[in-house]
């Protein structure tokens, strides 16, 4: 069965400092991954998505099908990324397995 | 466009009532997908529709059941409410549902249940 795993439920950083955030999956098929972001008092919204290879808000993300994993990284965080992130994995058609998301705190 | 809009936003219910939500999608969209959010058990895939046709589901009992219009809207009931109903409910919009599609989220639906 599909399953994505987010370690870290909470992560703090200082705002220029580099972040990543952890996602590893497990899946037999194909996989479609995404970061979807959650700010405060906003709705769940994309973020980005591995067959783009897009760059949003600089944020990246790149998979790794040999260690299973599709972490998130900014070179610089800022305080406005603070948010709620969730990584996502699309099997059948629209359906998306999320993991438990990790809370992104950027400090001054 | 406007975004997809979900009603109500807020329900308060007892055991053993039923509930049906309603998700608006984004105009043109004809995929519309349900989650469950909690806190012990994060989001989860509930069903999605496409073209008044479930087309996929997920584990959860038959209590929780959906539907779609002609015009993609769509409502999902939960009938004999338990306690653990208690969730936010959030509904999804994509133009066909297909592989990779951005999926556009509403505000979602917070149910209690009493």
């Amino acid at each position: 069965a599909q399953r994505v795993t987010q370690p870290e439920k909470l992560l703090s950083v200082f705002k220029g400092a580099p972040v990543e955030l952890k996602c590893n999956y497990s899946y037999s098929g194909s996989p479609e991954l995404f970061w979807y972001v959650q700010y405060s008092r906003q709705r769940l919204q994309l973020l980005l998505r591995h067959i783009s290879r897009e760059s949003i808000k600089g944020f990246t993300a790149d998979l790794n099908k040999g260690e299973t994993s599709f972490h998130l990284k900014k070179p610089f965080a800022q305080e406005e990324d603070s948010a709620m992130y969730y990584c996502a994995l699309e099997t059948s058609g629209s359906r998306l397995t999320f993991g438990e998301g990790t809370q992104l705190t950027v400090n001054p | 466009k406007a975004g997809v809009t979900q009603t109500p936003r807020y329900l308060i219910k007892t055991r053993g009532q039923q509930v049906t939500l309603s998700c608006s999608p984004i105009s043109g969209h004809r995929s519309v997908s349900w989650y469950q959010q909690t806190p012990g058990q994060g989001l989860q895939f509930l069903f999605e529709y496409f073209s008044e046709t479930q087309r996929n589901k997920g584990n959860f009992p038959g209590r929780f059941s959906g539907r779609q219009f002609s015009n993609s809207r769509s409502e999902m009931n939960v009938s004999t409410l338990e306690l653990g109903d208690s969730a936010l409910y959030l509904c999804a919009s994509s133009s066909t549902g297909l592989a990779g599609e951005t999926q556009y989220f509403g505000p979602g639906t917070r149910l209690l249940v009493l």
